[in-house]
């Protein structure tokens, strides 16, 4: 089963506007990790963020974390159409060894 | 430095057969886990390996194994293959100290489809 959820599941923006993905989680993290997949292929990580961080910043993404909340938000600013993929959060959970992958929001950013 | 590489990138079988997918990890990499990723769900764990012992399994039926060789790379077999078994699999590398909850390093997956 899924242990996090992406909300909203679609998103379609005009290029250079903002995109905002939201994350929740059940259980107790190490840390949270997005990642992005165009077209069905491999997953490219983009960011991690530990259970003590709040905010984290990579070019033009900004991830924020809320552990009280359990959950995280994917900031992507000025878009490009080459933004356009599905986002994946992933969990990894203290005492697993494995991520904990949601169920994504397909991000379509329009020329 | 070449990434993760998969093999077969596509696959045809039919119900019952037996299908083997090959995975290399990132030179350097001693940990590899494998993920299945149906139509339209995120990626769900299946094993993970590091110096060639699991040390992860998930919710996945005996019909399902692996393994990991001397030189660290892995293969997925699965057995018995039913039409739920078509799905995007996924193989992911990462490299301790940190490993199986750092950053993990995926291939282009190898597609499966079960008719």
């Amino acid at each position: 089963s899924q242990q996090g959820e992406e909300d909203p599941q679609a998103l379609s923006i005009q290029e250079g506007e903002n995109a905002t993905m939201n994350c929740s989680y059940k259980t107790s993290i190490n840390n949270l990790q997005w990642y992005r997949q165009n077209s069905g292929r491999g997953l490219v990580h983009l960011i991690l963020i530990r259970s003590n961080e709040r905010e984290k910043h990579s070019g033009r993404l900004r991830v924020t974390l809320d552990t009280s909340k359990k959950s995280s938000s994917l900031l992507i600013t000025a878009s490009r159409a080459a933004d356009t993929a599905s986002y994946f959060c992933a969990t990894a959970q203290t005492g697993a060894n494995n991520l904990f992958f949601g169920t994504g929001t397909r991000l379509t950013v329009i020329p | 430095d070449a990434g993760v590489t998969q093999s077969p990138t596509h696959l045809i079988k039919t119900r019952g057969q037996h299908v083997t997918l090959r995975c290399s990890p990132i030179s350097g990499h001693k940990s590899v886990s494998w993920y299945q990723q149906v139509l339209g769900q995120g990626p769900q764990f299946i094993f993970q390996y590091y110096e060639k012992e699991e040390r992860g399994r998930g919710n996945f039926p005996d019909r399902f194994s692996a393994r990991q060789f001397p030189n660290y790379s892995s293969e997925l077999n699965v057995n018995a293959l039913l039409l739920g078994d078509s799905a995007l699999y996924l193989c992911a590398s990462s490299s301790p100290p940190g490993g199986f909850r750092e950053t993990q390093y995926f291939g282009p997956g190898t597609r499966l489809l079960v008719l």
